[in-house]
C-alpha cells in the first residue's frame, strides 16, 4: 500500500525559514517522480513543484521560484522541500503527490502538513 | 501558463441525478488532463487520467471526454458518496495548474 507521510509544518513569522518532508512507503521511490502541492485555507489546490527520479529535472511555480527548493534522498525514500523567505501567503495545507512517472498526473497523495505564516 | 476554467462553480443535485462538470484550457492540452475528487478534510483522490481513462478501483459511474481544450466530468447516477468538489489538472507542460473546483452539493 502506498504511504506519503508528510512533517515539519508549524507557525512560523514572515521572511523566515521552514522544512518539510515525505515519508514514502509502498512503491519503489526512485521510479518515480514526485511533487509537492498545496492548498491555502478554503482554497484549491496549487501545483509547487515537482522533481523527476534522479533530481535531473526539477520545476517550480512562478510563485515560489528563488524561494522554495526540492530535493529528494532516494537512499532514505524522502522528499523535502525548503522553504525560504515565508510569505503569508504561503499559509497552506502542503500535500505530497506521487508522480504516475516521469513528471504526469498525480496518483497518490498524503494527508499534508499545515504552514501558517504569521506574525 | 495555461489556464483551467472549471464550469459551474457548484452544482446543486440528488441522489440519482447524472451530473456534468466541464473543465476548459486556455489553450490545446491534447488529452493530459486529471480529475481528481477532494472530500472535507482530506487529501484529493485520482478519478480520471489521460482524459478519459478511469483510475483502477473508482466506480465506473465516473466518466471522462473530452481533447485539446474542452473536457468533460459526468457521473451517470450521483450517489450519496459523491458529494465532494472536483478539480480538472492539466499536465500538458510545466506549471500544471488545476481549474477552481466545482462543489457539487445536495440538493
Amino acid at each position: 500500500e502506498v504511504q506519503l507521510v508528510e512533517s515539519g509544518g508549524g507557525l512560523v513569522q514572515p521572511g523566515r525559514s521552514l522544512r518539510l518532508s515525505c515519508a514514502a512507503s509502498g512503491f519503489t521511490f526512485d521510479d518515480y517522480a514526485m511533487h509537492w502541492v498545496r492548498q491555502a485555507p478554503g482554497k484549491g489546490l496549487e501545483w509547487v513543484s515537482g522533481i523527476n527520479w534522479n533530481s535531473a529535472n526539477i520545476v517550480y511555480a512562478d510563485s515560489v521560484k528563488g524561494r522554495f527548493t526540492i530535493s529528494r534522498d532516494n537512499a532514505k525514500n524522502s522528499l523535502y522541500l525548503q522553504m525560504n523567505s515565508l510569505r503569508t501567503e504561503d499559509t497552506a495545507l502542503y500535500y505530497c503527490a506521487k508522480d504516475f512517472g516521469e513528471l504526469n498526473y498525480f496518483n497518490y497523495w498524503g494527508q499534508g502538513t499545515l504552514v501558517t505564516v504569521s506574525s | 501558463d495555461i489556464q483551467m476554467t472549471q464550469s459551474p462553480s457548484t452544482l446543486s443535485a440528488s441522489v440519482g441525478d447524472r451530473v456534468t462538470i466541464t473543465c476548459r484550457a486556455s489553450q490545446s492540452i491534447s488529452t493530459w488532463l486529471a480529475w481528481y475528487q477532494q472530500k472535507p478534510g482530506k487529501a484529493p483522490k485520482l478519478l480520471i487520467y489521460k482524459a478519459s481513462n478511469l483510475e483502477s478501483g473508482v466506480p465506473s459511474r465516473f466518466s471522462g471526454s473530452g481533447s485539446g481544450t474542452e473536457f468533460t466530468l459526468t457521473i451517470s447516477s450521483l450517489q450519496p458518496d459523491d458529494f465532494a468538489t472536483y478539480y480538472c489538472q492539466h499536465y500538458n507542460t510545466y506549471p500544471w495548474t488545476f481549474g477552481h473546483g466545482t462543489k457539487v452539493e445536495i440538493k
